[in-house]
Formats: C-alpha cells, sequence, structure tokens
C-alpha cells in the first residue's frame, strides 16, 4: 500500500527566507510519480510541481523545487525567496503506473511572516 | 484558473436528501476524479471515470454514486445525506500524469 507522511503540521518562516517542506512515501512499486498541490485558504487544490520516480533530475517550476531523494524515499518541496501569498496548506500526494488517483498526506500549514 | 468547472460552489442540504454535484473537466481530459476532503478524514479518492467508464474506485460509501457523460462532464450523486457527509468535494481531470482540480463544492448538511 502507499502512504504518504508530512511530518509538519505547521511551520512559520520569515518573508523572502527559503522553506523546505518534508514529505516521505513508502512504495513497494519502480514506477511512480509524485505532486505538490497548495490550498489557500480559499480552498482551491493548484498544482505546484511534479517529479517521476524515473527523473533523475530535481524537477523546478518557478521559486519551487522538488528535493528528490529516491533512496530516502523523499521528496520534499523547497520554495526560494518565500512570499506572503505563500501562505497556505500544502500537500504531498503520489500516484503509481496504471492507477492514477492520488494518495496525499495530512498537509502542512505555511506561513509566511511579514 | 485550473480550467475545471464545478457547481455548485456552496450547498446546505438537510439530513436524508439527495444532491448532486457537477464536474466539468479541462477541455480534452478523459479522466475525472472526485475527491473528498475532510477534517477528520483528510483528502480521500472516491472515484475516477475515463471516457464515460468507472476505472477506479475508492473509499466510496454505497449511498454515492457517479457517472461520467458522452460530453465528459461527470456528477457526484450523494443520497440519504448524514452530517458527517459535510466535506469539500473535488473534482479533477488528467490528461497524461498532473491531475488539476476544480474550486470544489462545500457541502453541508444540516
Amino acid at each position: 500500500a502507499q502512504k504518504i507522511t508530512q511530518t509538519q503540521p505547521g511551520m512559520f518562516v520569515q518573508e523572502k527566507e527559503a522553506v523546505t517542506l518534508d514529505c516521505t512515501y513508502d512504495t513497494s512499486d519502480q514506477s511512480y510519480g509524485l505532486f505538490w498541490y497548495k490550498q489557500p485558504s480559499s480552498g482551491e487544490m493548484i498544482f505546484l510541481i511534479y517529479q517521476g520516480s524515473y527523473d533523475e533530475q530535481n524537477a523546478t517550476e518557478g521559486r519551487y523545487s522538488l528535493n528528490f531523494q529516491k533512496a530516502r524515499k523523499s521528496a520534499n518541496l523547497v520554495i526560494s525567496a518565500s512570499q506572503l501569498g505563500d501562505s497556505a496548506m500544502y500537500f504531498c500526494a503520489m500516484t503509481h503506473f496504471g492507477n492514477e488517483k492520488l494518495t496525499f498526506g495530512t498537509g502542512t500549514r505555511l506561513t509566511i511572516i511579514p | 484558473d485550473s480550467g475545471v468547472t464545478q457547481t455548485p460552489k456552496h450547498l446546505i442540504t438537510a439530513t436524508g436528501q439527495r444532491v448532486t454535484l457537477r464536474c466539468s473537466p479541462r477541455s480534452g481530459d478523459l479522466s475525472v476524479y472526485w475527491y473528498q476532503q475532510s477534517l477528520d478524514q483528510g483528502l480521500q479518492f472516491l472515484i475516477q471515470y475515463y471516457n464515460g467508464e468507472e476505472r477506479a474506485k475508492g473509499n466510496i460509501l454505497e449511498r454515492f454514486s457517479a457517472q461520467q457523460f458522452p460530453d465528459l462532464h461527470s456528477e457526484l450523486n450523494l443520497s440519504s445525506l448524514e452530517l458527517g457527509d459535510s466535506a469539500l468535494y473535488f473534482c479533477a481531470s488528467s490528461a497524461n500524469t498532473e491531475a488539476f482540480f476544480g474550486q470544489g463544492t462545500r457541502l453541508t448538511v444540516v
């Protein structure tokens, strides 16, 4: 069974600092995908970044990067130069090849302090 | 804007009633997924449709059902509603790897 663990229920970070949100996963499959989603207080789920299990390079999307360490089964999200608008819940999720449903972690609530 | 449209945004209804949630996927996306987000259960996968056919089923109650129509829009039907069904219901659609979510329907059962 697949499982996603996010151990940080909440984080407070000073504006303009970088922040790392932790995510570890558990799977016995070799082919899988890892995702990060942002959920602001308004409620919508916003796709941020994707990493495939066979991708050799860490994924990057603007200020977001995914620190993928396959042997440690971790997929941490790094946000550079944080902004007030980054305050939100962040969810790590995974899918498996042939099974496209997302399994989510419990989320991390990030608060950016001015 | 993700391109996925869900209606209504908010719904308040009484216990025992039946409601229908509607989802229009992104143009060209054949897969539609339904998820439930509640305080106690977190984000849970309910069901997936692909091009009109049910493809995968998750923790969906028997009181809940869904379908995907020929124009690819999908509906989630919730019946005999209980207080515990109060949640945010998301629809998502995908073409390849990334799933894009609608804004959700917040259901409150009173």
